[in-house]
């Protein structure tokens, strides 16, 4: 059973700022989603990777398959990014969740 | 072209009863996900269907759960006898194509209250 784990928990950053949340986990897997929850509860795909990098406007994901790590980065960060960042491997064990903070 | 679509968005009951979350995929989607999200925690995984069969029902609980997805029709989750435990929010998503390499779009959830 992979396990997945997120870091941090929590991150409040002021608006502008760069943004890095982690993601790790044990087994190799050919796929990892990026989702974004937010506080209404609705949850929307950002991402899917299997290697190398993806950039969609101001967020940049990135995976390193040898090491079993991944990277959700945020550039200009804004109030409105404010949610629960989620890291998942093959659709089917996800991580905690990072809650994301930003202040205007 | 609509997304995916979970119905009823809230439910209410009371123990004992039944409960039937409705999923209708993305137009060209045969690949159905449940998730269940209880109060303050994370996603888990229930269940995972390809039409009319189910293909890792791994994260199912074994008693008073059930899924389907006919050839026609919506995706079904079928909860028997609820309990106070089962309140919580139930995703819905689904991804064309090979498993594993499609992306997920999930539904608005339906959340499930049991009085």
């Amino acid at each position: 059973k992979n396990e997945v784990e997120q870091s941090p928990q929590n991150l409040t950053a002021q608006e502008g700022e760069f943004i890095t949340i982690n993601c790790s986990y044990s087994v190799g897997i050919s796929a990892l989603h990026w989702l974004q929850q937010h506080p209404g509860g609705g949850i929307v795909s950002l991402f899917m990777l299997s290697s190398g990098k993806k950039k969609h406007g101001r967020l940049i994901a990135t995976i390193n398959i040898q090491e079993k790590h991944s990277s959700l980065h945020i550039t200009a960060s804004h109030p409105r990014d404010s949610a629960v960042y989620i890291c998942a491997v093959e659709k089917l064990t996800f991580g905690t969740g990072t809650r994301l903070t930003i202040i205007p | 072209n609509a997304g995916v679509m979970q119905n009823p968005r809230h439910l209410v009951r009371r123990r004992g009863q039944e409960a039937r979350l409705r999923c209708s995929p993305m137009k060209g989607h045969s690949h159905v996900y449940w998730y269940r999200q209880l109060p303050e925690e994370g996603l888990k995984f229930m269940v995972y269907l390809q039409k009319e069969n189910i293909i890792d029902e791994s994260g199912m609980p074994k008693e008073r759960f059930s899924a389907e997805f006919p050839k026609e029709g919506p995706s079904i989750l079928r909860i028997q006898q609820v309990v106070r435990g089962d309140s919580a929010a139930y995703f819905c998503a689904s991804s064309p194509g090979v498993p594993n390499t499609g992306e997920l779009f999930f539904g608005e959830g339906s959340r499930l209250t049991v009085l």
